[in-house]
């Protein structure tokens, strides 16, 4: 079953201004990461947060994670059109029978910068 | 580097018909995956590999197979479609030994696939 859900599941904003959308997950993780996808197209890694880290940076995007709430905030600052795309949060869906750790992806946040 | 290269990127089948699901990557991963993407469902794991000869299922593995013969590619087979398995179909590979959160995962342009 999935362990993160995204919030909210659609956002229009216009361009310039800031996207935020949320993950909620449900049993504790070692990481979480973020990843975008075009129309069309597979996922693209976005960024890594380790489960002891509270606030990560990468150009016009910042991640926060609140291991207590259990939930993870992805904000793209300063929009542009080129952003519009599905944005999913993934984490660990718990060991597989080798011993290494399976991804689990939300449902994800469709994201529409209006020009 | 090509990366991570499926083929077809479309297919239609009808019920009951067999096919592969071709999947390659040149970053000479040892962890491969195969996922489908259904609307409101976001992706679920269908099969996995850790390395050739090695695999696993995944959260929905029936009415699928896999094997991986060599690192490079890990074909996804249809065995007898359903409208079920209408789907898009992503495979990845990972950038470590692991497929979980501490390694980048790699996917491919997706195959879209409607059975009938």
């Amino acid at each position: 079953s999935q362990q993160g859900e995204e919030d909210p599941q659609a956002l229009s904003i216009q361009e310039g201004e800031n996207a935020t959308m949320n993950c909620s997950y449900k049993t504790s993780i070692n990481n979480l990461q973020w990843y975008r996808q075009n129309s069309g197209r597979g996922l693209v890694h976005l960024i890594l947060i380790r489960s002891n880290e509270r606030e990560k940076h990468s150009g016009r995007l910042r991640v926060t994670l609140d291991t207590s709430k259990k939930s993870s905030s992805l904000l793209i600052t300063a929009s542009r059109a080129a952003d519009t795309a599905s944005y999913f949060c993934a984490t660990d869906a718990g060991p597989t029978n080798f011993g290494n750790e399976k991804l689990t992806f939300g449902t994800g946040t469709r994201l529409t910068i209006i020009p | 580097n090509a990366g991570v290269t499926q083929t077809p990127k479309f297919q239609v089948l009808k019920t009951g018909q067999s096919m592969t699901l071709q999947c390659a990557q040149d970053m000479n991963h040892e962890y491969m995956s195969w996922y489908r993407q259904d609307p409101g469902m976001g992706l679920r794991l269908i099969h996995y590999s850790v390395g050739a000869g090695i695999t696993d299922q995944g959260e929905v593995p029936n009415g699928y197979n896999v094997s991986r013969s060599t690192t490079e590619d890990f074909p996804l087979r249809l065995l007898s479609a359903a409208p079920s398995q209408t789907s898009v179909y992503f495979c990845a590979s990972s950038s470590g030994t692991s497929g979980g959160s501490t390694d980048t995962q790699y996917f491919g342009p997706g195959t879209r696939l409607t059975v009938l």
